[in-house]
């Protein structure tokens, strides 16, 4: 198993839609997990942290399954500012903070 | 809001060049990082830096990149001798502690040619 697997898509999905992503890690003893958003040719950004089973910030919903070592974003009432590569970001277990990120799920919001 | 800044935000270099891409980390994170991300493909680790030193390196950072804190604000990623595959978007980033979010500079996009 890669360290972090997504599905590239692309997504491409109507305005209002709901959609989700996937994400698998490979490592088990992994305890914090991050959704970061890119639009083309910019930096990450952290749209979600995740520590526990789950968080939720008003339309965007991550999950966390540990047993399955699986992680999902979910987008509710989609707007086309949505539109942007969304990045799985698992930091390794070793004490230095490197991140590991997944090749990301190209999201294409349309109206 | 506080940012991390870079510059250049572009550069152009011959191969076997030397380049340096400086960072502002805001102001009181205490951990630095440098990522890269060829075109196309994912981001990448290259190195972490706490306390002037190198915490960890990626099989990326080998002996051609170089890391430093000059002074109070700068964080500066040296590559000494640049090839082709060199040419990414380099990214710094830092954080407060080390568990805690890390921010990402709008990054500096190097073409080596």
């Amino acid at each position: 198993r890669k360290e972090v697997e997504q599905d590239p898509g692309p997504f491409n999905v109507p305005e209002g839609a709901t959609v989700a992503f996937n994400c698998t890690y490979s490592n088990s003893a992994s305890q914090s997990f991050f959704w970061y958003r890119q639009d083309c040719r910019k930096e990450p950004k952290l749209l979600m942290s995740v520590y526990s089973s789950g968080n939720e910030d008003g339309r965007f919903t991550a999950q966390l399954n540990r047993a399955s070592q699986y992680i999902s974003l979910l987008i509710r009432d989609s707007k086309l500012s949505d539109s942007a590569t969304y990045l799985c970001v698992v930091p390794t277990s070793g004490n230095t903070g490197k991140l590991i990120f997944g090749q990301g799920t190209t999201l294409q919001v349309k109206p | 809001e506080p940012e991390v800044t870079q510059t250049p935000s572009h550069q152009v270099t011959q191969m076997g060049q030397e380049v340096i891409l400086r960072c502002v980390p805001i102001s009181n994170h205490l951990y630095f990082y440098w990522y890269r991300q060829i075109l196309g493909q994912k981001v990448e680790f290259l190195v972490s830096f706490y306390n002037n030193e190198i915490s960890e390196k990626s099989e990326i950072f080998d002996d051609q990149f170089s890391v430093e804190r000059p002074d109070g604000s700068n964080f500066t990623l040296k590559i000494r001798s640049t090839k082709l595959e060199d040419s990414a978007m380099y990214f710094c980033a830092s954080s407060r502690e080390i568990q805690e979010t890390q921010y990402f500079g709008p990054g500096t996009r190097l073409l080596v040619l």
